[in-house]
């Protein structure tokens, strides 16, 4: 079974700082998907940034950059610039790669990402 | 586009009473409907995966007598929760996926149920 682990239960930054918020996951599969999603206090599940697992070039979405590893299984997400706005919990995600595409999210405990102004 | 609502947003049921929450997909059509369940301050967990005009298929552990799963349209997916008691009370997400894009699932919402 695919295991996700953030060993980071709460983090801290100062605005404008960069943060980086850590997840290792475990799979026997070659093919896969790897997520960062944000929940802020609405609860609503939004997209940060996703990275397939073939792509060797790591995955970039504005300020949001991710370390992908994929020999050590390491996928960690870091935020430049830090914004108030960026303060919510942070889950890892991930997602096997199969060709009908239905298959569900495995997610991490999650981080709480707390801003400092 | 890609948008995914949930109804009702907070609902509140006396012990051994049913409840159903609805997931529509407004934009797309959703190939697939997911599930998950989420206790207070901690993670989504996959309940069920359920394809148009399949039965669903459930994560082990999760008993799908009392999660009745339905996914009769491309657009409509339902959870009914059967004969619920406090330890059901949670936030529901739904998320759907279509076959344009199936590795990206857009999510609904979310339902918090209370079961008193």
């Amino acid at each position: 079974a695919q295991t996700v682990t953030q060993s980071q239960p709460e983090m801290s930054v100062q605005e404008a700082e960069t943060v980086t918020l850590s997840c290792t996951y475990d799979t026997s599969e070659s093919d896969y998907y790897l997520f960062w999603y944000k929940q802020p206090p609405s609860r609503q599940m939004i997209l940060v940034i996703r990275q397939e697992a073939y792509k060797q070039q790591n995955a970039t979405e504005n300020r949001f950059s991710v370390n992908f590893q994929k020999a050590a299984k390491s996928f960690s997400l870091k935020i430049s610039d830090s914004q108030l706005g960026d303060a919510a919990m942070y889950f890892c995600a991930y997602r096997i790669l199969t060709g009908g595409g239905a298959d569900g999210l495995t997610f991490g405990k999650g981080t709480h990402l707390i801003i400092q102004p | 586009g890609a948008v995914v609502s949930q109804h009702p947003s907070r609902v509140i049921c006396k012990s051994g009473t049913s409840v159903k929450i609805e997931c529509r997909s407004l934009d797309f059509q959703a190939t697939t409907m997911f599930w998950y369940r989420q206790f207070p301050k901690q993670s989504l967990m996959l309940m069920a995966t359920s394809n148009e005009g399949s039965k669903a298929t459930y994560e082990q552990g999760v008993e799908k007598d009392k999660f009745l799963i339905n996914h009769a349209s491309l657009t409509l997916s339902t959870l009914t929760v059967t004969s619920a008691h406090p330890e059901d009370s949670s936030f529901y997400i739904c998320s759907a996926s279509w076959f344009a894009n199936p590795y990206e699932q857009y999510f609904g919402p979310g339902t918090r149920l209370t079961v008193t």
